[in-house]
């Protein structure tokens, strides 16, 4: 069973809207959660990583919460432009050799 | 380079085939991870190494896996006598520290998608 869960696993959204992703996590013990974003055909790239302690990190339109007791994450798109389309992974990662659970992704599609 | 390479970006094997997978790191970086995403999915992690020891090879799905990364640079993941279910893309990443703690950034290459026929 994947220990990171993210919903919705696809989503449309109009240019310049608004949207929230959402990553549950039965990952332990926790180390960091990271939001990766994955173009079509492409590597995943890193969005925001936060630790324990962090409930918030942004990066430009970009801004990720983390609550580590509920084990719940989001990330939310403002302004929403059509390079956003893509899917966006949440990972968590444990105190490993450097090993992460990777999510299945949620798929964004930005139309005009 | 600028980033992390890996070739072939494409790779058509007949079941049975062996195929080899070439990622490069970028310069200087301790760690080296290997990923398997199917279609649809996140990736999953295969293995890792710190410089030219592989530290972990747990997700290495069958022993007809096998990842090398001899100088610690150049990382190779052969799959030998492939299998319908070895298609997906590979992933390679690296980051510039090593170690158990898993602060530091990763960096993706875009992939080799693997089609096994």
């Amino acid at each position: 069973k994947n220990q990171v869960e993210q919903s919705p696993q696809s989503l449309i959204i109009l240019e310049g809207k608004n949207c929230t992703l959402q990553c549950n996590y039965t990952v332990s013990p926790f180390s960091n959660l990271r939001w990766y974003k994955q173009d079509t055909g492409r590597g995943p790239v890193s969005l925001t990583i936060m630790t324990f302690s962090e409930n918030t990190k942004s990066n430009g339109r970009y801004t990720a919460t983390l609550d580590a007791d509920t084990k719940q994450s989001s990330l939310h798109i403002t302004a929403s432009q059509l390079s956003d389309s893509a899917s966006y992974i949440c990972v968590v990662a444990t105190d490993s050799w450097g090993k992460f659970q990777f999510g299945a992704g949620t798929q964004v599609v930005v139309t005009p | 380079g600028a980033g992390v390479s890996q070739s072939p970006r494409y790779k058509v094997a007949k079941r049975g085939q062996d195929v080899a997978l070439r990622c490069d790191p970028i310069s200087g970086h301790v760690s080296l991870f290997w990923y398997q995403q199917a279609l649809g999915q996140g990736p999953e992690f295969l293995t890792y190494f710190q410089n030219e020891a592989q530290l972990d090879k747990s997700g290495l799905p069958s022993d007809r896996f096998f990842a090398e990364r001899p100088e610690g640079s150049v990382s190779t993941l052969k799959i030998q006598r492939t299998q319908q279910e070895d298609s997906a893309v590979y992933l390679c990443a690296s980051s510039l520290v090593g170690g158990r703690l898993t602060h530091y950034e990763q960096y993706f290459g875009p992939g080799t998608r693997l089609t096994v026929t």
